[in-house]
């Protein structure tokens, strides 16, 4: 059982937006920024969002990360099937001294 | 270009141990604190250990304090995870990773390592 909490699946057709929520508590959402990963079967994670709205070089502008109190948001717009994969929510935990993961989302564009 | 590429994963039994190497390249490895993440099979990814820049501070995931060591020789570019008493949960890829951006952001990833522990 993780600490940050995502739902397991989310599921959307091609060309709709799609968010995949992530909670945590003051210890960690709450105080820390919040980062988002994308991974494909077989291949390592890639980050997709920094501190909680940012992206790194290359990544599209269809992706989008925000943040309120102990909860944040990845949003994908424009789905491609291209975009069928697992994605992690990741940030620090204060209290626990400890880096955390969320239990992962799998995306499925229909 | 920057890369991570790990290496020392393998077969081991219960209770044996294994040192998994990460070699660095395309970016300056001393100015950077550096991590382990694991996932198990089918499993989500698990934080391991964080290394700062000079090897004097380290993090660990409460569950294998004691048992696994992080270090890094910034001569070599090289990081390194030292585990020790291996156990079956242990069996997972191994992925070392770039800390970037700020504080616990992974921003460059290795390939990934396997570890099996099993008899």
């Amino acid at each position: 059982q993780s600490v940050l909490t995502q739902p397991p699946s989310v599921s959307a057709a091609p060309g709709q937006k799609v968010t995949i929520s992530c909670s945590g508590s003051s210890s960690n959402i709450g105080n820390n920024y919040v980062y988002w990963y994308q991974q494909f079967p077989g291949t390592a994670p890639k980050l997709l969002i920094y501190d909680n709205n940012k992206r790194p070089s290359g990544i599209p502008d269809r992706f989008s990360g925000s943040k309120s109190g102990t909860s944040a948001t990845l949003g994908i717009t424009g789905l491609q099937t291209g975009d069928e994969a697992d994605y992690y929510c990741g940030t620090w935990d204060s209290s626990l001294i400890a880096v955390l993961f969320g239990g992962g989302t799998k995306l499925t564009v229909l | 270009e920057v890369q991570l590429v790990e290496s020392g994963g393998g077969l081991v039994q219960p209770g044996g141990s294994l040192r998994l190497s990460c070699a660095a390249s395309g970016f300056p490895f001393t100015n950077y604190w550096m991590s382990w993440v694991r996932q198990a099979p089918g499993k989500g990814l698990e934080w391991m250990a964080n290394i700062n820049q000079d090897g004097g501070v380290k993090y660990y995931v409460e569950s294998v304090k004691g048992r696994f060591t992080i270090s890094r020789d910034n001569a070599k570019n090289a990081l390194y995870l030292q585990m020790i008493s291996l156990r079956a949960e242990d069996t997972a890829v191994y992925y070392c990773a770039r800390i970037g951006y700020s504080s616990s952001c992974m921003d460059v990833w290795g390939q990934g390592t396997t570890v099996t522990v099993t008899s």
